[in-house]
């Protein structure tokens, strides 16, 4: 079974400044992936990243960022110069290649201050 | 492309009536799931399929029921309402037969029991 904990409920940050979103996860899979979503105030999730376990690299996605640990099981998001856009709950969910269930942590509540 | 559609948007019911929340994909994605979403706990997975024909339950199945006729369609049926229901129902479709792909999700049906 897959355990996901994201510690912190909420954060806030000022426009154009960077934060960074923890995630841990616990699995028994040697192979994994691990996604963050946002769903923004319309509810709509949407994929912001997505990184596989067996490549070194952290994923980037314009702005966007991880710093995947694996041996600790850290997975965090950075997002660099903070846009009014980017206010939105963010969900870490690590899933297993063999698996067929996605795990969501309980989230983040991202508060962009203008 | 309509992408994953969701019907209705909102819903209200009575206590031990019975409704089906309509998922439906034009993407030919093989893998369609529900979860369910209440304030502080993230999404959990209620039942999710691999394809037409084969559905399997996920974190939270008990008080629904679904099926998989077709590839586009995968209904979620509340067999008697009960307050505890009360939450916002999102779809979601991906690629392949496999939770590790990005998951498109619908816009939600936010459902209230009384």
């Amino acid at each position: 079974a897959q355990t996901v904990t994201q510690s912190q409920p909420e954060m806030s940050v000022q426009e154009a400044e960077t934060v960074t979103l923890s995630c841990t996860y616990d699995t028994s899979e040697s192979d994994y992936y691990l996604f963050w979503y946002k769903q923004p105030p319309s509810r709509q999730m949407i994929l912001v990243i997505r990184q596989e376990a067996y490549k070194q690299q952290n994923a980037t996605e314009n702005r966007f960022s991880v710093n995947f640990q694996k041996a600790a099981k850290s997975f965090s998001l950075k997002i660099s110069d903070s846009q009014l856009g980017d206010a939105a709950m963010y969900f870490c969910a690590p899933v297993g290649q063999g698996a067929q269930k996605l795990v969501f942590g309980q989230g983040t509540r991202l508060t962009i201050n203008p | 492309n309509a992408g994953v559609t969701q019907t209705p948007k909102f819903q209200v019911l009575k206590t031990g009536q019975s409704m089906t929340l309509q998922c439906a994909q034009d993407m030919n994605h093989e893998y369609m799931s529900w979860y369910r979403q209440d304030p502080g706990m993230g999404l959990r997975l209620i039942h999710y399929s691999v394809g037409a024909g084969i559905t399997d339950q996920g974190e939270v199945p008990n008080g629904y029921n679904v099926s998989r006729s077709t590839t586009e369609d995968f209904p979620l049926r509340l067999l008697s309402a009960a307050p505890s229901q009360t939450s916002v129902y999102f779809c979601a479709s991906s690629f392949q037969g496999a939770a590790y792909n990005e998951q498109f999700f619908g816009p939600g049906t936010r459902l209230t029991v009384l």
